[in-house]
């Protein structure tokens, strides 16, 4: 119940299209869904987050679409850049636990 | 704002002696520190979170005595692998909140290695 199911496990998009990471929970308790990036060597960083009170949010090209009925969110990357070329984490977290990571999807963005 | 710098980047040491992971929170007081490990193309587990002035709490099947986490101040939290093997090999990565726990700030990761 506390697992978050992320999907794909990897991902290839052309420059310039759409790259669309999913994810799944159980606990209808969570209440900040959070996305993070991270590039190879390095710390995840907070890419874009929802609280289930809303059912789009958009920032640049990340948007996460939320879907509280269905529990399901996701993460679309508009125009993809090589640049975007990372491994995405979906996460959820309630107060007075702690953050539970998706699997991790790895995206390569072919120029 | 929200930095988290973490030191060092990669080591590499022999098995049985012992290393030492810094966390700082540079612009912010970290109420609450996380420390993670993470294998090659996997997710974040979650080793411990540690609180200023408080032991920390181990996840379930982490060796509270093979890492050494200690929280003595807002911005600095260590992690200490004693007696390393080379099972203990991985990257080690802090995050660090700021009073609410949900947005998470991490350090750019160690990667230890044990020979």
């Amino acid at each position: 119940q506390q697992q978050v199911k992320q999907s794909p496990q990897s991902l290839i998009v052309q420059k310039g299209g759409i790259s669309i990471i999913n994810c799944a929970y159980e606990n209808t308790a969570f209440d900040y869904f959070p996305w993070y990036q991270q590039f190879p060597g390095k710390g995840p960083a907070l890419l874009i987050a929802i609280r289930p009170d809303v059912s789009e949010k958009k920032e640049g090209r990340f948007t996460i679409s939320f879907n509280k009925s269905a529990k399901q969110f996701s993460l679309h990357i508009m125009d993809s850049q090589p640049g975007d070329s990372a491994t995405y984490f979906c996460a959820a977290y309630t107060g007075g636990f702690k953050t539970i990571f998706g699997a991790g999807t790895r995206l390569f963005v072919k120029a | 704002g929200a930095v988290v710098s973490q030191h060092p980047s990669w080591v590499i040491c022999k098995s049985g002696t012992s290393v030492k992971i810094e966390c700082r929170s540079l612009d912010f007081q970290a109420t609450t520190m996380f420390w993670y490990r993470q294998f090659p193309k996997q997710s974040l587990m979650l080793m411990a979170t540690s609180n200023e002035g408080s032991k920390a709490t181990y996840e379930q099947g982490v060796e509270k005595d093979k890492f050494l986490i200690n929280h003595a101040s807002l911005t600095l939290s260590t992690l200490t692998v004693t007696s390393a093997h080379p099972e203990d090999s991985s990257f080690y990565i802090c995050s660090a909140t700021t009073g609410s726990n949900e947005k998470l700030f991490f350090g750019s990761g160690t990667q230890l290695s044990v020979l």
